[in-house]
């Protein structure tokens, strides 16, 4: 069972233009965070988020945190080719320690 | 100040052969967790341990794997007679207070091993 759902995949876009990530599930999480994992590398924390309808910005990244803390958002702004990589939402439920990640989305800026 | 380090970054083994990968935490930290990534998946929990215990190893095959966090040296995430299945990239992560709430705060991971198996 995948409790964590990630769309899309795959994203091919060109430099300059904008994306969005999503990431959904059924289940409340009472964290959601952000992951950005390049080839031959671990995950590399972002953001973490902990109050529904919560927005963080990182320079050209935007995160939210659904109202109901059950999905989450990534979106990019004028995307750039140091961007690219595997982006992955993992969430916690019940203040656990045990990390759910979806199976990310990978992510080319062509330049 | 170093941060989580993992060794090796690559371990190549026949089917049958002994994996032992190393995770030193973060200093100061005495707690460590261990995740699995398949190719073209996310991470999947393995084990929590604090130093000398096993907290959470409900992430665990219950056959051939297992896990130690001594009070010297690094976690050893330990895998006997390995299989072609057991192919992935395995991550630890490292915390300084127990794991309750920690995912609150996010993880730091380590680089990671990455086993074949052939």
């Amino acid at each position: 069972t995948q409790l964590l759902e990630q769309s899309p995949q795959f994203l091919s876009i060109q430099e300059g233009e904008n994306l969005t990530v999503y990431c959904n599930s059924s289940s409340v999480f009472s964290s959601l965070q952000w992951y950005r994992q390049e080839p031959g590398e671990g995950p590399v924390l972002l953001v973490t988020v902990v109050t529904g309808g919560e927005v963080k910005k990182l320079k050209r990244l935007t995160f939210q945190f659904g109202d109901a803390r059950k999905d989450s958002s990534l979106h990019i702004t004028a995307a750039q080719p140091g961007d690219t990589g595997l982006y992955l939402c993992a969430g916690a439920r019940d203040s656990s320690y045990k990390l759910i990640f979806g199976s990310g989305t990978r992510l080319l800026v062509r330049p | 100040n170093a941060g989580v380090m993992q060794n090796p970054r690559h371990l190549v083994r026949r089917r049958g052969q002994e994996a032992r990968l190393r995770c030193s935490p973060m200093k100061g930290h005495s707690h460590v967790y261990w995740y699995r990534q398949l190719p073209e998946e996310g991470l999947k929990f393995m084990v929590y341990l604090q130093k000398e215990n096993i907290i959470d190893e409900s992430g665990m095959p219950k056959e051939r794997f297992s896990a130690e966090f001594p009070k010297e040296g690094p976690s050893i995430l330990r895998i006997q007679q390995v299989v072609r299945g057991d192919s992935a990239a395995y991550f630890c992560a490292s915390s300084p207070f127990p794991g309750q709430g920690q995912a609150n705060y996010g993880y730091t991971f380590g680089s990671g091993t990455r086993l074949t198996v052939v």
